[in-house]
């Protein structure tokens, strides 16, 4: 089944305990992303990826990291997490990349419930 | 800051009527637009991807229009259903700027049976 597979679903950490969120997606898409949900602010993009090692940044990349050493994962990375990154996460991929990524519907991953206490 | 609005935030309607809403993006920085719903406990899932000024698609009751000069698109859903009761999103995505995108806040819908 075409999917985009986020882990783990709900984690709990304390402050300034390292973590990372995994993504993967078996549909070969080139494009992946990331996204934040907090209430009254909608869906905000942390980062993207158009292929394989070329990442950049979105709207609020601060506090996180990515990594695509590989055209299936794109893990989001959260050095030192604090309490104003509870939040909840998805994943995205998308078919193309470079011009033809906006021509290319976004499939998302089930999404990560992430509490920083 | 380029700013993505979609109004109302919120529609109460009632089973069987016809309802439309809005989504407001900065004409000048236009790549391309997409409409998604997304259920509760569930994500976001793809309704339209636009691309043409005056673009206008269709899927079942669902239909949406674009208009790239003035900055808007529209989402209408025709005769509502219970089962359409979700959040609708417009991510718009910004010309010359690769993969970047900013998702409007979205028009969460109730249909009463």
């Amino acid at each position: 089944e075409a999917q985009v597979t986020q882990n783990p679903r709900y984690l709990i950490t304390v402050t300034g305990k390292k973590l990372t969120v995994t993504c993967s997606q078996n549909m070969n898409h080139e494009y992946m992303s990331w996204y934040r949900q907090d209430p009254g602010l909608g869906l905000r993009q942390i980062y993207y990826s158009m292929n394989v090692e070329v990442t950049d940044k979105g709207d609020v990349p601060e506090g996180y990291k990515v990594s695509r050493k590989e055209k299936r994962n794109f893990p989001l990375i959260l050095e030192s997490p604090s309490p104003n990154q509870t939040s909840l996460y998805f994943c995205a991929s998308s078919l193309s990349g470079g011009l033809g990524t906006v021509n290319s519907p976004l499939h998302f991953g089930n999404g990560t419930r992430l509490t920083v206490t | 800051i380029l700013n993505v609005e979609q109004s109302p935030q919120s529609l109460h309607v009632q089973e069987g009527d016809s309802t439309n809403f809005t989504c407001s993006f900065p004409s000048s920085n236009f790549y391309a637009l997409h409409w998604y719903r997304w259920e509760t406990a569930k994500s976001p899932e793809a309704l339209f991807v636009m691309t043409l000024n005056g673009d206008e698609k269709k899927k079942g009751r669902i239909s949406a229009t674009l208009n790239t000069k003035e900055g808007y698109s529209y989402l209408y859903i025709k005769g509502s259903q219970p089962e359409d009761s979700a959040t609708y999103l417009c991510a718009f995505w910004i010309y010359n700027q690769g993969g970047k995108l900013i998702f409007g806040q979205g028009t969460e819908l109730s249909v009463k049976p």
